[in-house]
């Protein structure tokens, strides 16, 4: 079955931790990236990697850090230094940058 | 930086009724696509334009692209409750990334 994995799909953390959040593709993209989603908001780029070992700041970049050591992986770090995490995470891919983008379903993350 | 701007932000309608999203940029689009977002899901593409005055239709949705490739529309005849979530039209920039309207939430009053 073909598609992006996220996982977990909830997450709580603890004030001043540290959490990754795991991304994996089996479609063969070359480019990936990170979203964020406030509650009735829209999509706010955080990083993104066209190729791997290359990976790019987004909009919202502050507080997080990601790796592609590999094609099909891509997964992003939520640092304690994101001081408001609380946020519905979307991990996407495309065959290239600029092309349809096709998202997983999702990881909930939650301050407590 | 390029922006696309997405009105409106909400519209509430009977079932049955008609909704209607726009996207409007100020710069000429080379092309533009459409995702659908349901409550608590994902987003989900829909379609791409590319071509000046494009029309698309995908049973009750109905896709335009401006002739000066400036805007777009996607309009639902009849709405349902399967058509509930949000719209979010996307453009892509001269960098190749895709830029995201902030969508348009289509609640169906009850």
């Amino acid at each position: 079955d073909g598609g992006i994995t996220q996982s977990p799909k909830y997450l709580f953390r603890k004030e001043g931790q540290n959490v990754t959040l795991s991304c994996e593709q089996n479609l063969n993209h070359d480019a990936m990236y990170w979203y964020r989603q406030d509650p009735g908001q829209g999509l706010r780029l955080i990083y993104y990697s066209q190729i791997v070992n290359d990976f790019q700041k987004g909009d919202i970049a502050e507080g997080y850090s990601v790796s592609r050591e590999k094609k099909e992986s891509f997964p992003l770090t939520v640092t304690s230094a994101q001081k408001n995490p609380t946020a519905f995470y979307l991990c996407a891919s495309s065959r290239w940058a600029g092309n349809t983008i096709y998202f997983g379903e999702g990881s909930w993350l939650t301050v407590v | 930086g390029q922006q696309v701007m997405q009105i409106p932000q909400y519209q509430h309608v009977q079932e049955g009724e008609d909704f209607t999203t726009y996207c409007n940029s100020s710069t000429t689009l080379s092309n533009i696509q459409w995702y659908k977002q349901r409550p608590g899901g994902h987003p989900v593409f829909l379609i791409q334009l590319v071509k000046s005055g494009e029309v698309k239709k995908q049973k009750r949705l109905t896709f335009q692209f401006g002739e000066a490739k400036k805007n777009s529309s996607l309009h639902i005849t009849a709405t349902q409750t399967t058509d509930v979530g949000t719209y979010f039209c996307a453009v892509r920039d001269s960098n190749y990334q895709l830029i995201w309207g902030a969508g348009t939430k289509l609640i169906i009053k009850p």
